[in-house]
């Protein structure tokens, strides 16, 4: 089945730096592959997501980029401010299995203002 | 607010003790779903709904039993709990088991003495 990896589990930068994470995919047929962010106290938030025939997809100051022939996907936060301080998680989901996410580890991002 | 909410938001109970969680979604989606989430690890698919139909049991223990009475509303009934239960169950809903956007409450934070 799909197994995914995400990476670092902890990140700390400095307000105004960027943070990538990074996850790779082991089943070629998923095809979604979105970002949840969850704060401190709440459920995870959907922020973005791709699909497999793009490449890059921007949303202000959060982008994700999708490399399908090295099965894997990055998240970029630019300009980051300590708001942006929360759990990430990744996930990939194959496209004959509707609803069945296959999530991440997560990584926690730390702002330091 | 994501339009789902789910009650309590913390829980501590006995291995004895005999307790429900509940979640309930204002968004007139069709599909619900029970997650669990234990630190550094990734979610994990408990049970999914489908207008009001189980259609996905992922090898849970029995000692989970979920309800969904309607589609606004889903119940884990909990009883003779073991302390590796504890964790953070998260309830999400979608419009149906065909879309790819989940919408999480925020948690009930479960610990079994």
């Amino acid at each position: 089945g799909e197994n995914v990896e995400q990476h670092p589990s902890t990140l700390s930068v400095q307000e105004g730096d960027s943070a990538v994470i990074k996850c790779t995919y082991s089943d070629s047929a998923s095809n979604y592959f979105p970002w949840y962010k969850q704060e401190l106290g709440k459920g995870p938030q959907l922020i973005i997501d791709i699909r497999s025939n793009v490449g890059e997809k921007k949303d202000q100051r959060i982008a994700v980029t999708l490399n399908k022939t090295a099965k894997h996907f990055s998240l970029h936060i630019t300009e980051t401010q300590p708001e942006d301080s929360a759990v990430y998680f990744c996930a990939a989901k194959r496209a004959d299995s509707s609803y069945k996410l296959i999530f991440g580890s997560g990584t926690r991002l730390l702002v330091r203002p | 607010e994501t339009g789902v909410t789910q009650t309590p938001r913390h829980l501590v109970m006995g291995m004895t003790n005999k307790k429900s969680l509940k979640c309930e979604q204002h968004l007139g989606h069709n599909a619900m779903y029970w997650y669990k989430q234990s630190a550094k690890k990734p979610l994990e698919l408990m049970f999914v709904y489908s207008l009001e139909e189980r259609v996905e049991n992922n090898s849970v223990p029995s000692r989970f039993s979920p309800e969904c009475p309607n589609s606004s509303h889903l119940f884990l009934h909990l009883h003779t709990l073991q302390p590796e239960d504890s964790a953070l169950y998260l309830c999400a809903s979608s419009q149906d088991t065909n879309s790819e956007t989940q919408y999480f409450g925020p948690g009930t934070r479960l610990l079994v003495l």
